[in-house]
């Protein structure tokens, strides 16, 4: 099992321009979340799915900020358009069931400039 | 608003060394309360607990949780260098599966 993949890595982009970020969970989990980290606020939820619904926004930021799960083996999330305060590690996570210990990402280091 | 508090906020100590780390939380409809360790990337899952008074043991890590004073604490004994690194509490409650997650406390052990 090759964990939850992330892309990409590392993003540096200027203020103004969309940034996508892309998350693949484990086969069979359930649950895929989307966190945030930074200095300032630590781990902070944005959003999660339950089989590819989305059960609970009320951690996104603003209107600038979406994301989506097409199907079980793929999510995004987007901002548009991106800020330097949204420089912060994007962490994605998933989860077999509700409550259980959830696998993280590697992350997205975002930075805008 | 759910609130988990942990301390101490970071820590130096010396190989060897037996470590404590408190995590105190204020939620409501308490499920679960969990224990990660956090190194350059991903956190890692350590522990969940939820039951009260009843240890999980892993190696020299281990880790207990009292729901009547609301806390629970991590205890890594004979520490390594390797056990550098931030540790983070997080608990879940029964409605929904949002993790609530504390500052976490970040562990330095010195050769």
């Amino acid at each position: 099992d090759a964990g939850v993949i992330q892309s990409p890595r590392h993003e540096v982009t200027e203020m103004g321009q969309e940034v996508t970020l892309r998350c693949k969970p484990i086969s069979g989990h359930d649950y895929l979340f989307w966190y945030r980290q930074t200095m300032m606020r630590g781990l902070e939820l944005l959003i999660y799915f339950n089989n590819n619904v989305p059960i609970d926004d009320s951690g996104m930021p603003e209107d600038r900020f979406s994301a989506k799960m097409p199907n079980a083996s793929f999510s995004t999330l987007k901002i548009q358009p991106s800020e330097p305060r949204d420089s912060a590690v994007y962490f994605c996570a998933s989860s077999p069931q509700a409550n259980y210990g959830y696998t993280f990402g590697s992350g997205t280091r975002l930075t805008v400039v | 608003e759910d609130k988990v508090v942990q301390s101490p906020l970071s820590l130096v100590v010396h190989e060897g060394d037996t470590v404590t780390l408190n995590c105190s939380y204020e939620v409501t409809n308490f499920r679960s309360l969990l224990w990660y360790k956090q190194e350059k990337k991903a956190p890692t899952f350590l522990f969940m607990l939820t039951s009260s008074g009843i240890e999980k043991k892993s190696g020299r890590l281990s880790s207990i949780l009292d729901k009547k004073e609301l806390f629970s604490i991590l205890n890594i004994t004979a520490t390594q260098t390797g056990d550098s690194a931030v540790y983070l509490c997080a608990v879940g409650v029964t409605s929904g599966s949002r993790l609530t997650f504390g500052e976490g406390t970040q562990l330095t052990v010195n050769p």
